[in-house]
């Protein structure tokens, strides 16, 4: 496996449900992302690790819940969501420097994630 | 509070024509910025990335041009095929922030 991975790319779920979702990546960076991408919506950036330590949180609703327990795994737990809540879940990864004036992102395919 | 913006939402172009796409931002304090190709359902593809301090990149029929004092980029695809249909992304990075993206232009080539 190369780049970034998601799984599972299709996932739905009832408002009840508890889900997870998943994202490796075999790129050796240092920093990972989950980012929320609606219909005609710009992308949404949901939570930021550096070093497996949570640096953002993007006024994020408690009923996802971000876990990182290494650097190159990253997961979003589920539970209780609203059908507004369906969407394109994108994991992104990249290494970050002390700079930080050059990062380039890289993207797993992502999770279309419907709420009934 | 930095906005970027993209216009038009979509453009149709026939096969082997030249086109730009465009790419506004409002603050011109930028580390860098970031053009991806989306394809329906899929995750981002990175195409190219500007530096603040470059003008412009080029990455086989795409070239990416930056203008930070107008607030502005362009993507210019030459000699357009059918698979270079999709929808096409710029984001920002702004100093101390995460990357901010436009809602993008959803490009369609006609056979």
């Amino acid at each position: 496996e190369t780049g970034v991975t998601q799984t599972p790319r299709h996932l739905v779920m009832g408002m009840t449900n508890k889900k997870s979702l998943k994202c490796e990546q075999h790129l050796g960076h240092n920093a990972m992302y989950w980012y929320k991408q609606s219909a005609k919506k710009p992308l949404e950036l949901m939570f930021v690790y550096n070093f497996k330590e949570q640096t953002e949180n993007n006024s994020v609703p408690s009923r996802f819940s971000p876990e990182c327990p290494n650097s190159s795994h990253l997961f979003l737990h589920l539970h209780t969501l609203q059908p507004e809540d369906s969407a394109l879940y994108l994991c992104a990864s990249s290494q970050e420097s002390g700079s930080t004036s050059s990062y380039e992102q890289y993207f797993g395919p992502g999770t279309r994630l419907t709420v009934t | 509070k930095q906005e970027v913006t993209q216009i038009p939402a979509a453009l149709s172009v026939p096969e082997g024509e030249n086109l730009v796409l465009n790419c506004s931002f409002t603050d011109s304090a930028i580390y860098n910025l970031q053009w991806f190709r989306q394809d329906p359902g899929k995750g981002l593809t990175s195409l190219l990335l500007i530096q603040s301090s470059q003008r412009e990149q080029t990455s086989g029929r795409l070239n990416a041009s930056l203008d930070k004092s107008s607030g502005r980029s362009t993507l210019y695809i030459a000699a357009s095929q059918p698979g270079d249909s999709a929808t096409y992304l710029c984001a920002v990075h702004p100093p101390n922030e995460k990357l901010t993206f436009g809602t993008g232009t959803r490009l369609t080539i006609i056979p």
